[in-house]
């Protein structure tokens, strides 16, 4: 069973750095979600792929977040001149096209910014 | 805009010991609400879907039940394992932003041997 796997686990960088954030989802599942969570509160939605299409943004993703998914398959959540408040478990989620309402998350990628 | 609110923040209950969450909403055309579990450190895991008032879904030693303002997720005779942070989200009919998840705080469970 390959569920949603997302890369790295765990990321340490400095502040003013650039990072990239990869998800893989489940193979036959055409919408893809980021979200990000902070200690003690629960998933903030970013924004949401339809196969290749970005459908939503959030207002929280700043003009520093990108995120693509080229071919329609995994994604990528790319955050330039990071900052301090950039630290965060960053979370994708995948849906079926029969069952979108169920979004299926992967284990995230601990964002720690120094 | 979709509001969600989980009480209590945390619980600790014997083994044994059953009880109830609440996870109250206030969404402008209720398409899902949704229950998932999280353990430290890993992402959220898919429990339940409730689509309209009155609907009930169990699993195991968890039920969930939806009316037109509430959500409760009992627990019944709880286990240490089932030990985590519960969380309530709801999504909306309302076009494209209809899909996004927009989750409570959770609910931290204890539950001591």
């Amino acid at each position: 069973d390959t569920g949603v796997s997302q890369d790295p686990r765990h990321k340490i960088t400095k502040r003013g750095q650039n990072v990239t954030f990869r998800c893989d989802p489940i193979s036959e599942h055409n919408r893809l979600y980021w979200y990000r969570q902070t200690l003690g509160q629960g998933p903030e939605f970013l924004t949401y792929f339809q196969n290749e299409a970005q459908l939503e943004k959030s207002r929280l993703l700043s003009d520093r977040f990108s995120a693509e998914r080229p071919k329609g398959s995994f994604s990528t959540l790319e955050i330039q001149r990071t900052e301090q408040g950039d630290s965060a478990m960053y979370l994708c989620a995948s849906s079926s096209p029969d069952r979108d309402n169920e979004q299926f998350f992967g284990p995230g990628t601990r964002l720690t910014v120094l | 805009e979709d509001q969600v609110t989980q009480s209590p923040e945390a619980l600790r209950l014997q083994e044994g010991e059953s009880s109830s969450l609440n996870c109250s909403y206030t969404v402008s055309g209720l398409r899902g609400l949704f229950w998932y579990r999280q353990d430290p450190g890993k992402g959220p895991e898919f429990l339940f879907t409730l689509y309209s008032a009155g609907e009930e879904k169990e699993k195991e030693r968890l039920k969930a039940t939806l009316t037109k303002k509430e959500s409760f997720l009992h627990i019944t005779a709880p286990k240490p394992e089932d030990s985590a942070t519960y969380l309530c989200a709801v999504t909306h009919h309302r076009g494209a932003s209809g899909s996004r998840l927009t989750f409570g705080e959770g609910t931290q469970l204890t539950v001591n041997p």
